[in-house]
């Protein structure tokens, strides 16, 4: 499994536009990106997935660059309620499992 | 009410006692998961079911067993708990696609 990179921490300031890169250079062609948050304890959330294209639904905007080595994660307005541990996970979609790792994730702080 | 629950919440125990983690899902999903959550860590895997007849273990399923009693219902124990085994516990499930999973809220379980 293609392992990935992330920074431990950032800062957003409220409302403004929170973008977490992910590095996976070793991503092979039938891995897709996915984004999870985990707010405090709580159960991960999912938020995004994408293959090759960017994505976009109601939380977030998925960037994943042409050579498919890095991604990014944007919220667009960032709120305080976004404050959570963001995890980016590569993973295969196939009928077999795939596993997950989830790594230790970019904890965003967004700051009043 | 959630679509994935667990019980207990929290729960603390003693050195050799077992113990049952119960999750149930209302989502009809095939496909349920546990997981264990360290201090500052990621996720890791235990054990997986994809139905009733099928578990498979997962990165470090030693020292627990796992009962698929039905399709919504999966069950974690520790046979006999050590304080090693003190983290946060979650369930989750997902669809064939696996294009998400849903997590529960966790269990924190403490083993003095």
């Amino acid at each position: 499994d293609a392992k990935t990179t992330q920074p431990p921490s950032m800062d957003c300031a409220e409302g403004r536009a929170a973008n977490l890169p992910c590095n996976h250079s070793t991503i092979s062609g039938n891995e897709y990106v996915y984004w999870y948050r985990q707010i405090h304890s709580q159960g991960p959330q999912y938020i995004i997935h994408g293959l090759k294209n960017n994505e976009t639904n109601e939380m977030a905007s998925l960037i994943i660059t042409e050579d498919r080595k890095s991604s990014t994660l944007i919220l667009p307005h960032a709120t305080l309620r976004d404050t959570a541990v963001y995890y980016c996970i590569v993973r295969k979609w196939s009928g077999g499992y795939q596993k997950v790792t989830f790594g230790t994730g970019t904890k965003l702080q967004v700051i009043p | 009410d959630a679509d994935v629950t667990q019980t207990p919440r929290n729960r603390i125990t003693k050195t050799g006692k077992r113990i049952m983690l119960e999750c149930s899902q209302t989502k009809g999903h095939d496909r349920m998961y546990w997981y264990r959550q360290d201090p500052g860590l990621g996720l890791q895997l235990i054990y997986y079911s994809f139905d009733v007849k099928d578990i498979n273990k997962g990165e470090i399923s030693d020292g627990y067993s796992v009962s698929r009693q039905a399709q919504a219902k999966f069950s974690l124990s520790l046979e006999s708990a050590i304080p090693n085994q003190t983290a946060l516990y979650f369930c989750a499930t997902s669809d064939p696609d696996e294009a998400e999973q849903f997590f529960g809220p966790g269990t924190r379980l403490t083993v003095l």
